[in-house]
């Protein structure tokens, strides 16, 4: 299986900040990396895919890049619905897997 | 637009079998258009895709889950259901269904997702 980690595992910000969060997969994936966010009680919605498409109805102030093993997620300008947890899923090949999630706080 | 709806019950006893049933609409299962695909998240836990089925029939499980699991599709309902077999607490989590969308140049992925259910695996 491929595995997914995730940093940082936590990370507090504030509303306007510019975060960064990383997902490195254990083999290469070429561009099959997905990034979701999700917020309490709800389920997971897609941002980003192929590494650094952005999903329809998503806003700019999401992007993602990295190609191979090393990912990317850049939130420009934190807005206060952006505080949740996001993951990062690879597509390459099953068992499809996500990394261990990312929890965005306020700070 | 395409909305995916899980339901069944919320609590099972260990050994038991877990089912569940995703209800689609805004599109047919048949259409070809999205893979089916089932994915669990305990509680406080992270996300375990457990498989995916085309229309026609083929699946693709979760080498960890295989032995337990059954995906179908039921055509005539615009159904997607799960069966998990043996139950134990460690499959305790919230299920949610998703379309899976597969294209060429690296496009594959889980959207939408179904709002999700909480099994609870106790006697």
């Amino acid at each position: 299986d491929i595995q997914m980690t995730q940093s940082p595992s936590s990370l507090s910000a504030s509303v306007g900040d510019r975060v960064t969060i990383t997902c490195r997969a254990s083999q290469t994936i070429s561009n099959y990396l997905n990034w979701y966010r999700q917020k309490p009680g709800k389920a997971p919605k897609l941002l980003i895919y192929a590494a650094s498409s952005l999903q329809s109805g998503v806003p700019s102030r999401f992007s993602g890049s990295g190609s191979g093993t090393d990912f990317t997620l850049t939130i420009s300008s934190l807005q206060p619905e952006d505080f949740a947890t996001y993951y990062c899923q690879q597509s390459y090949s099953t068992p499809y897997t996500f990394g261990q999630g990312t929890k965005l706080e306020i700070k | 637009q395409l909305q995916l709806h899980e339901s069944g019950p919320g609590l099972v006893k260990p050994s038991e079998t877990l089912s569940l049933t995703c209800t689609v609409s805004g599109d047919s299962v048949s259409s070809g258009t999205y893979y089916w695909a089932w994915i669990r998240q305990p509680p406080e836990k992270g996300l375990e895709w457990i498989g995916n089925i085309y229309y026609s029939g083929s699946t693709y499980y979760n080498p960890s889950l295989k032995s337990r699991v059954t995906i179908s599709v039921d055509t005539s309902n615009n159904h997607v259901s799960l069966k998990l077999s043996s139950v134990t607490a460690a499959d305790t989590a919230v299920y949610y269904c998703a379309s899976w969308y597969s294209s060429g140049w690296y496009t594959n992925y889980f959207d939408p997702w179904g709002q999700g259910t909480l099994v609870t695996v106790s006697s």
